[in-house]
């Protein structure tokens, strides 16, 4: 079956330090990657996307990199604050439009 | 802008009892998703909607669950009649289909406690 996965499901930072989050998937028909962001009590939110045919995308604080080579992304977050805790997850596209999420990780910021 | 609205955003009620949760969609948006979460399966797709029209209900759990769209704006789920197994958070979701790459925004679920 398919499955997506993530290689810590707890990661600790300092604040103010980078966050790499990673994510492997096994669906190599997965064509478009979003990664969301969920805050206790919250739904999942938006944070970043990035399509098949590209390797990588930032935004603001976030950089997403794809490497369809070996099916596996990573979310990188720059100075990573109080506000940034929270579970992480990815979310491959299946052709068809469904989104495959995996069990999350959860970025624990320490001040 | 508004996003996604869910009602109520705590329930809960006695098993047996019928369930009825509630979803806006962002204003255009034409897409609509439901989904549970819960510690042991995490964030499971239970069904959705291309134009008020079903697409995929591979994930509702059995016959007990239905959804529908009674018009573009707005879905309901219902859960009848509820089990303790169905406690939950219920997503609902939105996005705007037919054009490439547009994500699902969230609204912020229903906690769902069956006694």
């Amino acid at each position: 079956g398919e499955s997506v996965g993530l290689h810590l499901p707890t990661l600790s930072v300092q604040e103010g330090d980078n966050s790499i989050i990673n994510c492997a998937y096994s669906n190599s028909a997965s064509d478009y990657f979003i990664w969301y962001k969920q805050e206790s009590g919250k739904g999942p939110q938006f944070i970043i996307d990035i399509r098949s045919n590209m390797d990588k995308r930032q935004g603001q604080r976030v950089t997403v990199l794809l490497n369809k080579t070996v099916k596996h992304l990573s979310l990188q977050i720059a100075a990573t604050q109080p506000g940034d805790s929270a579970v992480y997850f990815c979310a491959p596209r299946r052709p068809g439009g469904k989104l495959i999420f995996g069990q999350g990780t959860e970025l624990s910021v320490k001040p | 802008d508004a996003g996604v609205i869910q009602s109520p955003r705590h329930e809960v009620t006695e098993m047996g009892q019928e369930v009825t949760l509630r979803c806006k969609l962002i204003s255009g948006h034409n897409s609509l998703f439901w989904y549970r979460q819960t510690m042991m399966r995490g964030l499971e797709l239970l069904i959705y909607f291309n134009n008020n029209v079903p697409i995929d209900d591979s994930g509702m759990p059995e016959d007990r669950f239905s959804a529908k769209m009674p018009n573009a704006s707005f879905s309901t789920l219902k859960i009848q009649p509820s089990e303790p197994r169905d406690s939950a958070v219920y997503f609902c979701a939105s996005s705007l289909a037919g054009r490439d790459n547009q994500p699902q925004h969230f609204g912020d679920g229903t906690r769902l406690s069956i006694l």
